[in-house]
């Protein structure tokens, strides 16, 4: 089983819809869960992260952890067309090392 | 700020060769982390450097080995290039700490490798 399981897409929406993107993972000593935008061509940013359970909101994008069931969820709401990217879980362990998924292939389209 | 960077940009190499890769970090960062990112796939982690030291190390044959220098740039070598090395090479710097801490790692543009 991997640590980080992240369905590939793509996910097409229309401008303005509620987009929700989701992982789980396999270790629950993991503490820390972080939200990576990745730009055709360039390398991934760190969008946002949290630290164990619970919700975080920045702007338009809100995380979510859910330990009892090991799953990540990133909600990204009004999205635009400037949102079309690849998104990427990870989760981070020894030295800030950072495991990640997969990545969604997120397009949205005007 | 000019960020992590990144040389060369592309690199077309054939089976069998060697190929170095450079990165210099953020300014101010000490740490620098080595990631392939294979077509359609997540970065996995290659190995980390730390005070002219590999600190940790992933799932990755001996094949590929590395560098720090003093100034904290790095290098990643990868010998008898094999098709399957063909990858997007991405380095990430960060300001080391001891383990467990989030120590937010920031991305170069990467190195795209094909191996032919």
């Amino acid at each position: 089983q991997k640590e980080v399981e992240q369905d590939p897409g793509p996910l097409s929406v229309p401008e303005g819809a509620i987009v929700s993107l989701n992982c789980t993972y396999s270790n629950s000593a993991f503490q820390y869960f972080m939200w990576y935008r990745q730009y055709s061509r360039k390398g991934p940013e760190l969008l946002m992260y949290t630290y164990s359970s619970g919700n975080k909101e920045d702007g338009r994008f809100t995380a979510q952890v859910d330990k009892s069931s090991k799953y990540i969820s990133l909600f990204i709401r009004d999205s635009q067309p400037s949102d079309s990217a690849t998104y990427l879980c990870a989760v981070i362990s020894g030295y800030s090392t950072l495991t990640f998924g997969k990545g969604t292939m997120l397009l949205v389209s005007p | 700020d000019a960020g992590v960077t990144q040389s060369p940009t592309h690199l077309i190499k054939t089976r069998g060769q060697q190929v170095t890769l450079r990165c210099s970090p953020k300014s101010g960062h000490d740490t620098v982390s080595w990631y392939q990112q294979a077509l359609g796939q997540g970065p996995q982690f290659i190995f980390q450097y730390y005070e002219e030291e590999e600190r940790q190390r992933g799932n990755f044959p001996d094949r590929f080995s590395g560098h720090q220098f003093p100034n904290y740039s790095s290098e990643l070598n990868v010998n008898a290039l094999l098709l399957g090395d063909s990858a997007l090479y991405l380095c990430a710097s960060s300001l080391g700490a001891s383990g467990g801490a989030l120590n937010e790692q920031f991305f170069g543009p990467g190195t795209r490798l094909t191996v032919l």
